[in-house]
């Protein structure tokens, strides 16, 4: 079975574009969730989805966004780049929605923001 | 809200030799416990996870953790750890209520390191 496939691997953008990354999770798995991995601040929760609805939200500005598609597919977007948002951005898949799962994730997106 | 605190944000060990990577967590409700690892250019991988029943809890690889709730603590052991276990290590904790559904509060890592 593949794994969780996060597409591109790496991005290079300049301050005030957009981008939008792409997670494909493991075929069956109808949870996907985002984070955000930087020095600075570690791993942090951007939002997770299940059957196209999101579940839950964390602490990050209205300028990231993400959806989920009927076939689990998620992408999340940022919107007016600035540079603090260079990160790898990780996805993560799980069977269930719910508290205990186990989360599968990609290996990430490296955004550079220059 | 939680927070995990991962006490060292660097342990050098030689190989063969026993490792702790030290956890504490906060919450005001109760939480799950879970261990991640990150090999380099790679995304996170589960070691283990405490949900109930034995305190102690054994994962993939010879790592094992045990749950202490008087001191709120999840440390992660291995009794002789390999070249290979060089990686990242992440502690962290979800709320078993509900509405948290896979919302995963992180510890900023331990970097572990295996000298031969």
């Amino acid at each position: 079975k593949a794994g969780v496939t996060q597409t591109p691997r790496y991005l290079i953008k300049t301050r005030g574009q957009q981008v939008t990354l792409s997670c494909s999770p493991i075929s069956g798995h109808r949870s996907v969730s985002w984070y955000q991995q930087t020095p600075g601040q570690g791993l942090q929760f951007l939002f997770e989805y299940f059957s196209e609805t999101q579940r839950n939200k964390g602490n990050f500005p209205g300028r990231f966004s993400g959806r989920q598609f009927s076939n689990s597919r998620s992408e999340m977007n940022v919107s007016t780049l600035e540079l603090g948002d260079s990160a790898l951005y990780l996805c993560a898949s799980s069977l269930e929605q719910g508290a205990g799962e186990k989360l599968f994730f990609g290996s990430g997106t490296q955004l550079s923001v220059l | 809200a939680q927070s995990v605190t991962q006490l060292d944000s660097q342990v050098p060990v030689f190989e063969e030799a026993p490792v702790e990577l030290r956890c504490n967590y906060s919450s005001s409700v109760s939480v799950y416990l879970f261990w991640y690892v990150q090999y380099p250019n790679q995304g996170l991988q589960l070691l283990l996870k405490y949900l109930s029943g034995s305190t102690l809890v054994k994962g993939i690889n010879g790592f094992e953790a045990e749950f202490n709730k008087s001191q709120t603590s999840f440390h992660l052991r291995k009794p002789s750890v390999h070249i290979s276990d060089t990686a990242e290590y992440f502690c962290a904790v979800s709320e078993r209520r509900g509405t948290s559904y896979g919302k995963l509060t992180f510890g900023q890592g331990t970097i572990l390191t295996v000298h031969p």
